[in-house]
């Protein structure tokens, strides 16, 4: 069935350091993919969105990279700060999907002092 | 900050009670979603709605139900809770008919059932 996974459970970083969260997505037909942030005790907050017609896009510190031929996500974030500590979750969808979300499992990154 | 509320926060009850856990926006957003999430894990959609008396099961099982009477106002129930239904269950809406779908979370309800 359609998923969305990610390749690392956990991420170790030292502050100051670039961290790459990665994610697969089995569903060809996803046309819209968000990266989400969730801190301990919270619900999950934006971070990135990028469409399908798009290979890359850049936010504050993010980058997010889409590439469709392998069906691959990752998720760049530039010096990685203490309070980038939390679980990541790629999601996809498709305009078809009536704007559900698949999510895929977390990946916790934490960042060492 | 996305304007989506949940409440309570965190809820210990016993076994056979019911509860209606609360969730409201103030963004005039028409879709609204129930998930489940597990410590750690990935969320999984057991609710959601198009708009006012529009109720959808999602792809995760539930024994739980919802409403949606008004448009800021999505609550879930579950009518007989069991130690099972231990999780935490978040909300989320976002807006009809726009090309992307992003949705805004609430904080989550932290459910314990003993």
């Amino acid at each position: 069935g359609e998923s969305v996974g990610l390749h690392l459970p956990t991420l170790s970083v030292q502050e100051g350091d670039n961290s790459i969260i990665n994610c697969a997505y089995s569903n060809s037909a996803s046309d819209y993919f968000i990266w989400y942030k969730q801190e301990s005790g919270k619900g999950p907050q934006f971070i990135i969105d990028i469409r399908s017609n798009m290979d890359k896009r850049q936010g504050q510190r993010v980058t997010v990279l889409l590439n469709k031929t392998v069906k691959h996500l990752s998720l760049q974030i530039a010096a990685t700060q203490p309070g980038d500590s939390a679980v990541y979750f790629c999601a996809e969808t498709s305009y078809n999907q009536g704007g559900k979300l698949i999510f895929g499992q977390g990946t916790e990154l934490s960042v060492k002092p | 900050e996305a304007d989506i509320y949940q409440t309570p926060r965190y809820l210990v009850i016993g076994t056979g009670k019911k509860i209606t856990l609360e969730c409201s926006q103030t963004m005039g957003h028409d879709k609204m979603y129930w998930y489940q999430q597990d410590p750690g894990m990935e969320l999984h959609l057991i609710h959601y709605s198009y708009g006012v008396n529009s109720t959808e099961k999602g792809d995760l099982s539930s024994e739980s139900t919802v409403s949606r009477i008004r448009t800021e106002h999505f609550p879930l129930t579950l009518e007989s809770a069991r130690p099972s239904h231990t999780s935490q269950y978040l909300c989320a809406s976002s807006e009809l008919g726009t090309q992307g779908n992003e949705q805004f979370f609430g904080p989550g309800t932290r459910l314990t059932v003993l």
